[in-house]
């Protein structure tokens, strides 16, 4: 069975751009969700989707936003990038949305904002 | 809310030597605890979980822990580590009705030869 596949793997971008990067869960997996890892804030969570709906959301600003489609695969994207927006970018898929479904992994998108 | 704490940034511990790498959790409602392990340039790999039951959780590459309600404990333990365990493990909470996990801000290890 293949495993989250997301793209691309790495982005460099100016700040002010916009960019989208997009997650492909495993199959039959439903749930899909987003996390930021950066070496000071650590892996923060920023949403999660279940079924085309956001089921929950992080303390991030509304720059940061996502969707996912009927076929679960999920994008996210940040406007108006900041420096601090640099981070790699995991995306997490699960079969439900009730909190002890295992997630997995994908490899991440590392931005590079500039 | 809930929060965790991962002791340790960072363990040096010698091939074949035994580890712990600690792990506190606050939270006022009930919630399931995890490990996940991230090797370099990749995403995180679950280790093992407690969800309900036996407090003594078996994981994968030889791996286990130990849940303690009382001392809201959830430590990770290998009796013998190798060169291959290099990594950092990030132990993580989530509570029922939530696929959001919140992690701690990991533990290091490093196996010396």
């Amino acid at each position: 069975k293949a495993g989250v596949t997301q793209t691309p793997r790495y982005l460099i971008k100016t700040r002010g751009q916009q960019v989208t990067l997009s997650c492909s869960p495993i199959s039959g997996h439903r749930s899909v969700s987003w996390y930021q890892q950066t070496p000071g804030q650590g892996l923060q969570f920023l949403f999660e989707y279940f079924s085309e709906t956001q089921r929950n959301k992080g303390n991030f600003p509304g720059r940061f936003s996502g969707r996912q489609f009927s076929n679960s695969r999920s994008e996210m994207n940040v406007s108006t990038l900041e420096l601090g927006d640099s981070a790699l970018y995991l995306c997490a898929s699960s079969k439900t949305s009730g909190g002890t479904d295992t997630q997995y992994f994908g490899p991440g998108t590392r931005l590079t904002v500039l | 809310a809930q929060s965790v704490t991962q002791l340790d940034s960072q363990v040096p511990v010698f091939e074949e030597a035994p580890v712990e790498l600690r792990c506190n959790y606050s939270s006022s409602v009930s919630v399931y605890l995890f490990w996940y392990v991230q090797y370099p340039n990749q995403g995180l790999q679950l280790l093992l979980k407690y969800l309900s039951g036996s407090t003594l959780v078996k994981g994968i590459n030889g791996f286990e822990a130990e849940f303690n309600k009382s001392q809201t404990s959830f430590h990770l333990r290998k009796p013998s580590v190798h060169i291959s365990d290099t990594a950092e493990y990030f132990c993580a909470v989530s509570v029922e009705g939530a696929q959001k996990l919140v992690f701690g801000q990991g533990t290091r290890l490093t196996i010396n030869p």
